[in-house]
């Protein structure tokens, strides 16, 4: 089976940087999915590991150690609009690829 | 690219009703498509993976007579909520599964706008 952790909330100011960690186990690892989440809406895809390492994207990068089960997301340069829950999902080798969802990281920047 | 419609967007239904809701990869073809559910302040919760051209896989605990699901093309699939009760009121979400060619790292599920579901 799975087990994916994340913390619950995290509060930053605007302008600022944030560390969202997710520490995951698993016994089929084949990627780690970072997912944006605005109340009421669907998850919009943000980044992408299979490989160890640092993926940047713009005031986003994704970090993941494969032989910790860590994974982390940071955000850069923190805007009001970045008020969303943050959700790290791991994909299973087995069963045609499928999601496993972490509880999310709610995140609430203020000014 | 790599849109993903859902219908309708909210129902709102009598409970002992039926209701379909319908996913739709726009400008891509998915042979996979996923549907999930997920209740307030809560995370995305698998129910089934939706195959197209044959029986849909359902997660432990998810009743598959309650729960339909036909994924009759490669870019229709739908869930119908049968004899929907309160309980079964929540947001529901499909994703799809985009895989380009020769390109294992395009693999990536994008999700379609949910439905929210309230039953009476």
């Amino acid at each position: 089976g799975q087990n994916i952790d994340q913390p619950t909330e995290m509060t930053a100011t605007e302008g600022a940087i944030v560390q969202i960690n997710c520490t995951y186990q698993t016994s089929g690892f084949n990627g780690l999915f970072w997912y944006q989440q605005h109340a009421g809406e669907a998850p919009t895809f943000l980044s992408y590991n299979v490989l160890d390492g640092l993926e940047e994207k713009g005031r986003f990068s994704s970090f993941l150690s494969r032989s910790k089960g860590y994974s982390y997301l940071l955000l850069k340069e923190l805007q009001m609009k970045d008020s969303a829950s943050y959700l790290c999902a791991v994909r299973d080798r087995t069963g045609f690829q499928k999601l496993v969802f972490g509880t999310g990281t709610r995140l609430l920047v203020s000014p | 690219g790599a849109v993903v419609s859902q219908h309708p967007s909210w129902v709102i239904c009598k409970s002992g009703t039926s209701v379909k809701i319908e996913c739709r990869s726009l400008d891509f073809q998915a042979t996979t498509m996923f549907w999930y559910r997920q209740f307030p302040k809560q995370s995305l919760m698998l129910m089934a993976t939706s195959n197209e051209g044959s029986k849909a896989t359902y997660e432990q605990g998810v009743e598959k007579d309650k729960f339909l699901i036909n994924h009759a093309s490669l870019t229709l699939s739908t869930l119908t909520v049968t004899s929907a009760h309160p309980e079964d009121s929540s947001f529901y979400i499909c994703s799809a599964r985009l895989l380009l060619a020769g390109r294992p790292n395009t693999d990536t599920q994008y999700f379609g706008p949910g439905t929210r579901l309230t039953v009476l």
